[in-house]
């Protein structure tokens, strides 16, 4: 099984600010990696896939980088409806599997 | 718009079953794989099963394998998950989701269905 380890566990940053969330996996898999917002009391949300494909809908202040092991959620501009928790997932092989999530909080 | 809604969910006793279901509209039902993941309260999410468009392929997490069955009806567009021999730690909220070009890419989200296995 390919563990997903994210970094930091929590960030607390002001509107305006860039933030920088990192996910890094135990083995290659390659380009297949996706970025999940979530907030309380409601279901996860799409953001990146496939490491730097920003899913349907999603703003340009939202972006992914990385391949291989190492892995970017960028997102600029931070605002106050940011504020969530932060999953990175592969699906490079079965079981997908989930890193243990950033929390997000803007001051 | 997609829509993806869940049910079945509910309180139930150490060993017993449950078998949620999931309704969805919105798209073309039968092109696409589905999955259920879950997620206890206070923990991480965690992919617990999948299947193909057809129904051909089914997926399952270790901790669910020989318990759980995943399976679709793409004439009703539902998609279930039987669920036997419940223990305490299948408790957390279960969604619904739907692939992308992938079953990996959980595109669109039910709201979710609260499973308890408590005595």
């Amino acid at each position: 099984e390919i563990v997903l380890t994210q970094s930091p566990a929590t960030l607390s940053l002001s509107p305006g600010e860039r933030a920088t969330l990192s996910c890094r996996a135990s083995q290659s898999v390659r380009s297949y990696l996706a970025w999940y917002q979530h907030k309380p009391g409601q279901p996860p949300r799409l953001l990146i896939y496939d490491a730097s494909n920003r899913a349907t809908g999603i703003p340009a202040r939202f972006s992914g980088s990385g391949s291989g092991t190492d892995f970017t959620l960028t997102i600029t501009s931070l605002e106050p409806e940011d504020s969530a928790l932060y999953y990175c997932q592969q699906r490079s092989s079965w079981p997908y599997t989930f890193g243990q999530g950033t929390e997000l909080e803007i001051k | 718009e997609v829509q993806l809604l869940e049910s079945g969910g509910g309180l139930v006793q150490p060993g017993g079953s449950l078998r949620l279901s999931c309704a969805a509209s919105g798209f073309t039902f039968s092109s696409y794989a589905m999955s259920w993941v879950r997620q206890a309260s206070g923990k991480g999410l965690e992919w617990v099963s999948g299947v193909s468009d057809s129904g051909g392929y089914t997926y399952y997490a270790d901790s669910v394998k020989g318990r759980f069955t995943i399976s679709r009806d793409n004439s009703k567009n539902t998609v279930h998950l039987q669920m036997n021999s419940l223990r305490a730690e299948d408790t957390a909220v279960y969604y619904c989701a739907k692939g992308s070009t992938s079953l990996g890419i959980a595109e669109a989200w039910g709201q979710g269905t609260l499973v308890t296995v408590s005595s």
